[in-house]
């Protein structure tokens, strides 16, 4: 079955440290593979996505996330998190807008 | 530059009262449009599509519908409101469904007592 894991919940990191969001997914082939954010009572917004190519992709904010096929992941990272980063991060993949699959979501909490 | 307003932002309503939520998206024409629900905790769910006026694909079949009277307008509906369609309701709209990304709107939140 498809299928996207956000292993962890909720991640607290200190303002300044790097970070790392994980998502894993089950997918017949290689899907499309998007990251968006959502802030509190707010829609979501795309950082970054990956469609074919260069495995590590830039994004908006300073974020970046790695496509690694043989371990179907596709892990988000940002060197040096700002308190302006709390929020919840969505990884999603699929083939198309309609089609996507949606993890449920990593809550971002900066500690000061 | 493109815009997407969803309205109300906050809603309670009774048991068994109809729904309307509304969104509309400017500064684009023949957007894809779609309604999500966000639960607590859990991913997005799509709810239904639409590729053009009067065209709505639905994906889980529950209590709502949907309607596109214009092109960009996208109405979410309920004839009578159920417990469990309490809940966060996000519109988005793309560009097309295969590459371009989803732009959504700030979502609704649904309490139905």
């Amino acid at each position: 079955a498809q299928s996207v894991t956000q292993p962890d919940i909720h991640i607290t990191v200190s303002e300044g440290a790097s970070l790392e969001l994980r998502c894993n997914y089950s997918y017949g082939a290689t899907p499309y593979l998007f990251w968006y954010v959502q802030s509190p009572g707010q829609g979501l917004q795309l950082l970054l996505k990956y469609f074919s190519g260069d495995t590590l992709v830039q994004g908006i904010k300073g974020f970046e996330a790695e496509f690694k096929r043989s371990q179907s992941s596709f892990n988000l990272r940002k060197p040096s998190v700002h308190w302006s980063d709390a929020a919840e991060y969505f990884c999603a993949v699929g083939e198309s807008n309609y089609q996507l699959i949606w993890g449920a979501g990593t809550k971002l909490i900066i500690k000061p | 530059s493109q815009t997407i307003h969803q309205w109300p932002a906050t809603l309670v309503q009774p048991v068994g009262s109809p729904l309307s939520l509304e969104c509309t998206v400017e500064g684009t024409s023949n957007p894809n449009l779609y309604w999500y629900r966000q639960a607590a905790g859990r991913g997005l769910q799509l709810l239904f599509y639409s590729v053009g006026i009067g065209q709505i694909s639905s994906e889980v079949p529950q209590n709502l519908s949907a309607s596109r009277p214009q092109d960009r307008q996208f109405i979410l509906s309920s004839k009578k409101l159920l417990l469990s369609d309490s809940g966060f309701y996000l519109c988005a709209w793309s560009a097309d469904s295969l590459n371009s990304p989803l732009h959504f709107g700030n979502g609704t939140r649904l309490t139905v007592t």
